[in-house]
């Protein structure tokens, strides 16, 4: 099956920081998508995006499909963007993997 | 609903019971999947419905677990004679349509096996 490898595992940041995280796969997909899990648990769609770049607010994604990877931005963070951040990805199977995430602390 | 809705949203049982944990999917979302987090772990697939037909069960960690989904809709995850290692949180989402599109996930049903 598809492997999905996220970077970095842990970060922290200061409040107003800018950070990337990174999603690389290794086969075609036809799906991928950005999650926020919140301390509470919920996981929240941030993008859809099997290509191309999308912004929302403080949030970006690129993804560029034929080289298997796949970008988050968040600029200006806050303290409420802490939380662990998935990039799950499904190719012609069906089947969804999830990388193992990258964990965010956002420090006041 | 507006949202994907899990039952019960926690759930402690007796090592060796049977439990049934509940999804319901976002009105007109044909495809509908399963998932399992463990603590502090990402989340491991276990199985999707496009419609009421689940086409790779592949996921599925034994013979113990068994899903069904009826009338396109609302689906049941039955996991008999529980195990310790089922404790988890178990996650629902679905989407418009399989392997595409958003998926929009349920709040999970926390399981603890005794």
């Amino acid at each position: 099956g598809i492997q999905v490898e996220q970077s970095p595992p842990d970060l922290i940041l200061q409040e107003g920081a800018n950070s990337t995280l990174r999603c690389n796969f290794s086969d075609s997909v036809n799906n991928l998508q950005w999650f926020h899990q919140n301390p509470w648990g919920q996981l929240i769609n941030l993008f859809y995006i099997p290509s191309g770049t999308k912004q929302n607010g403080r949030l970006s994604a690129t993804t560029v499909a034929t080289e298997r990877y796949s970008l988050l931005y968040i600029s200006s963070s806050q303290t409420t963007d802490s939380g662990v951040y998935f990039c799950a990805v499904s190719g012609n199977a069906g089947k969804s993997t999830f990388g193992d995430g990258t964990t965010l602390t956002v420090k006041p | 609903g507006a949202g994907v809705s899990q039952s019960p949203s926690n759930k402690v049982t007796e090592k060796g019971k049977d439990v049934e944990l509940r999804c319901d999917p976002i009105s007109g979302h044909t495809a509908l999947y399963w998932y399992r987090q463990s603590l502090g772990q990402g989340l491991e697939f276990l199985i999707y419905f496009q419609g009421n037909s689940a086409p790779d069960k592949s996921g599925l960690p034994s013979d113990r677990f068994s899903a069904e989904r009826t009338g396109g809709s609302v689906s049941t995850l039955t996991i008999q004679r529980t195990q310790q290692e089922d404790s988890a949180v178990y996650l629902c989402a679905s989407s418009l349509d399989w392997g595409a599109g958003t998926q929009y996930f349920g709040p999970g049903t926390r399981l603890l096996v005794l």
